[in-house]
């Protein structure tokens, strides 16, 4: 199985920040990559899709990059109502993995 | 608009078998698009369990194969898991999602998900 390894676990950070996510696979999975905003008490809400794409709706302050292993999430501007947990899900391979997610708070 | 919904027992005893189903509504799933399962134990990360298409066809997570399988009922517009001999480690929160992805894992629409404590 592939895994993925998210870093950090946990951040705090104020608004207007800017965040960074990291999601590294344990082998290339090329850009097969989502990423997910899940808020407590929700289902989980797909903002990114194949690595850098953005979902329709989601606002343009989130955004993804990268390829093969190493993959980036950023928030360029925190807002109070992206307090939630992060987290990334490849698609390369069967079974589908996922992250063990980064819980993002207000500083 | 699309909504998904799970629903089932929130308590399963030890070696029997879970079964949960999540009913589409807003869409026909004869129409198109795959059907997948995934849980949450508490405090770990998400797992995918399996997806299965419109026509019934299935696949799962290795991991569980063994005791999984996934159908569509297009009469109820429903989809359904079963879980065979559980035990505490299938403790979590279930969800069903549509997978809009032809290769599989683009889950782009969730259902709110529920609970399932597996204890006697």
């Amino acid at each position: 199985d592939i895994q993925l390894t998210q870093s950090p676990s946990s951040l705090s950070a104020s608004v207007g920040d800017r965040v960074t996510i990291t999601c590294q696979a344990s082998q290339g999975i090329g850009k097969f990559l989502n990423w997910y905003q899940q808020k407590p008490g929700k289902a989980p809400k797909l903002l990114i899709y194949d690595a850098s794409s953005l979902e329709t709706g989601v606002p343009s302050r989130f955004s993804g990059s990268g390829s093969g292993s190493d993959f980036t999430f950023t928030i360029s501007s925190l807002q109070p109502e992206d307090i939630a947990t992060y987290f990334c899900q490849q698609y390369d391979n069967v079974p589908w993995t996922f992250g063990q997610g980064t819980k993002v708070e207000i500083k | 608009q699309m909504h998904l919904q799970e629903s089932g027992p929130g308590l399963v005893r030890p070696s029997e078998t879970l079964s949960l189903t999540c009913n589409v509504s807003g869409y026909s799933i004869t129409s198109g698009y795959f059907w997948g399962w995934i849980r949450q134990p508490p405090g770990k990360e998400l797992e995918w369990i399996g997806t299965v298409s419109r026509g019934g066809s299935a696949y799962y997570n290795p991991s569980l194969e063994s005791r999984v399988t996934i159908s569509v009922d297009p009469s109820k517009n429903q989809f359904s898991l079963k879980l065979s001999s559980v035990t505490a480690a299938d403790t979590a929160l279930y969800y069903c999602a549509r997978d809009y992805l032809t290769n599989g894992g683009g889950f782009d629409i969730w259902g709110q998900g529920t609970m399932v404590i597996v204890s006697s």
